[in-house]
């Protein structure tokens, strides 16, 4: 079946740059999100790309897409510590079939 | 419209005991999503409606789940004779279907289940 993989932790300093990465199995996928979830809260979509796109960007978030070899990332640009929280990448074929991985962990430090 | 409500946001239960969580979509949204997390996992897909036709059933959904969405507004999730290792968070989330759409969710807050 579908498999969605993160790496489970990053840490960075305060104001650097933090690039969280994903693969994916299914060649059919036609958007792919990234997701924010803090402590006891709900996941928050932050940004998604269209499976045509190789690059999306939206103020301090930049998605970059490669599709030959189904890798995602998410780079967080002057990373705060607001940012702390967990992020998981997935996958959906026409909004069906939702596979999310498994979350990244980023620690934010001061 | 203040988003996707769940209700309720904690459940304890003891083995073998029923239990019923609900969840209200965003009004006009007519994908519905049912999802389990665990600790330090992403969300498992669990189930999926468009308007009251459930369309999509994960193989996790063992028998003992049953999902409904009769008017195809809000949605019921009900676990009977619960186990131990049911305890999880249930997650809902909806989304519009529209042509050329990203079909994005959102997701509610969860009802976390703890089974003694």
């Amino acid at each position: 079946g579908e498999d969605v993989e993160q790496s489970l932790f990053l840490s960075v300093r305060e104001g650097d740059s933090s690039v969280i990465n994903c693969t994916y199995t299914d060649s059919s996928s036609t958007y792919l999100y990234w997701y924010k979830q803090e402590p006891g809260a709900g996941l928050q979509l932050l940004t998604y790309i269209f499976s045509n796109m190789d690059m999306k960007q939206d103020q301090r978030l930049t998605v970059l897409l490669n599709k030959k070899d189904k890798h995602l990332s998410l780079r967080i640009a002057d990373t705060q510590t607001g940012d702390s929280a967990i992020y998981f990448c997935a996958e959906s074929n026409y909004g069906q079939n939702f596979v999310f991985g498994p979350g990244t962990r980023l620690s934010v430090l001061p | 419209d203040t988003g996707v409500s769940q209700d309720p946001r904690h459940k304890i239960t003891k083995r073998g005991q029923n239990v019923t969580f609900r969840c209200d979509p965003i009004s006009e949204h007519n994908r519905l999503y049912w999802y389990r997390q665990t600790l330090g996992q992403g969300p498992e897909f669990l189930t999926y409606f468009q308007n009251e036709a459930q369309l999509e059933k994960s193989r996790l959904l063992s028998d003992r789940f049953s999902a409904e969405r009769p008017k195809g507004s809000f949605s019921t999730l009900e676990i009977q004779r619960t186990e131990q290792g049911d305890s999880a968070m249930y997650l809902c989330a909806s989304s519009p279907e529209r042509t050329h759409s990203t079909d994005t969710q959102y997701f509610g807050p969860g009802t976390r289940l703890t089974v003694l």
